[in-house]
Order: C-alpha cells, then sequence, then structure tokens
C-alpha cells in the first residue's frame, strides 16, 4: 500500500541557516504531493503542493520537487527564521478514494 | 468565520460523560474528516464523510459516533471514553474530484479524559 517516510526529528538550526527535511513515498499510482506545517496549538495547514512528476511546490520561501525517479519531496529553505519552528507533515493522495496519507512529522526548532 | 472551526478548543471530560466534538467548514467543500493526534504517534484518520454519506471508518471504537448532517457540519459524539482517548481532535475539510485534494484543518479539540 501507499507510505510515507521522512526524516525523524527534532531538526535544531540557527537563524538563516539552510534547511532539508527528507521524505521519500511509496505509492501504485500517480498521487500528489503535499507539505503541510502545523505551528504550536494549531491544526495542520497546507504549506506547498505537486501534483505530477518534475513539478516544484513553492510558497514562503520554501521548495519542494517532485521526483519520480527517486520517489521523494524534499523540502528546502535557503534561510530559515525562528517562526518556522514547527511540525511538517510530507503527505501523499492518490487521485482515487479520500485517504491522504501522512508522514510522521519532523518538529523544527531554529534558534536566534 | 473563515475557514474551518472547531469547538470546544479544549474539553475535560470524565470516562462515564457524554460529550460532542463540533466541527464547521465555511470552503463549500464536499467533504469531511476527522484525524486523532496523539503524542508520538502519527495522524489517525477516524471517520470521512462525502456529501454526507460516510465512506470510510477507520475501525473505530463505538464509542466515538460521528454524525453528519449536512456539507457544512461534522459532529463527532463521545461516550464513555478512556485515557487513552485523551488526544487532539482534527477536523479538515476538502473539496474532491473538482479539487487539488489539500485538506484543510480546524484548529483542533484538546480533549482530556480523565
Amino acid at each position: 500500500g501507499n507510505s510515507v517516510t521522512q526524516m525523524e526529528g527534532p531538526v535544531t538550526l540557527s537563524e538563516e541557516a539552510f534547511l532539508t527535511i527528507n521524505c521519500t513515498y511509496t505509492a501504485t499510482g500517480y498521487p500528489s504531493l503535499f507539505w503541510y506545517v502545523q505551528y504550536p496549538g494549531e491544526g495542520l495547514q497546507l504549506l506547498l503542493k505537486a501534483t505530477k512528476a518534475d513539478d516544484k511546490g513553492s510558497n514562503k520561501g520554501f521548495e519542494a520537487t517532485y521526483r519520480k525517479e527517486t520517489t521523494s519531496f524534499h523540502l528546502e529553505k535557503g534561510s530559515v527564521q525562528v517562526s518556522d519552528s514547527a511540525v511538517y507533515f510530507c503527505a501523499l493522495k492518490d487521485t482515487g478514494g479520500f485517504k491522504t496519507i501522512f508522514g510522521a512529522g519532523t518538529r523544527l526548532f531554529v534558534k536566534a | 468565520e473563515t475557514g474551518v472551526t472547531q469547538t470546544p478548543r479544549h474539553l475535560v471530560m470524565g470516562m462515564t460523560n457524554k460529550k460532542s466534538l463540533k466541527c464547521e467548514q465555511h470552503l463549500g467543500h464536499n467533504a469531511m474528516y476527522w484525524y486523532k493526534q496523539s503524542a508520538k504517534k502519527p495522524l489517525e484518520l477516524m471517520f470521512v464523510y462525502s456529501l454526507e454519506e460516510r465512506v470510510e471508518n477507520n475501525s473505530v471504537p463505538s464509542r466515538f459516533s460521528p454524525e453528519c448532517p449536512n456539507s457544512s457540519h461534522l459532529f463527532l459524539h463521545l461516550h464513555t471514553l478512556q485515557p487513552e482517548d485523551s488526544a487532539l481532535y482534527l477536523c479538515a475539510s476538502s473539496q474532491e474530484l473538482q479539487g487539488g485534494y489539500e485538506q484543510y484543518f480546524g484548529p483542533g479539540t484538546r480533549l482530556t479524559v480523565t
């Protein structure tokens, strides 16, 4: 069945450091891929998405590219801020059905 | 109100109580979801409603009972819960078939069972 694996956290970085959070997936079809972010005390919110191979999703300085050959969707940001401290979830969804498969989440701490 | 709202935000209940969680979406979506989020565990999908019909029920104990009276409202009725049911309960909605399939989440209800 479909699954998502993302790097375990927590990840601790200093402000302005480069961020990578790895995400790989297994899927039988051609899923859409997502990164969601959860700030303390809130629900998840969509950060970015990509719906087909080689698509790049981007938002708020974050980017991720849908790599079918490596079944990956790694999240990157060139310069993190303290306000980026949150839990990040990689997710996939097939075009049929209602189920979104979420990774376990990676907690990011950014120090000033 | 915009987006997805949930009430109450916090709830403490005894094991013999009956309570309900409420979710409302203001996005015109046609699918709604209940998730359970526990510390150190992956997000668990509990129920899915599409056009007010339940389309998924992931082996959830019968002490959780969902209700979807219309496409904008979703309830989770709780009775005789156990301490291990303490968690953050998240509601979400999406526009299936015509949409991009991303989900929009509410802020959650933090439930503590004593």
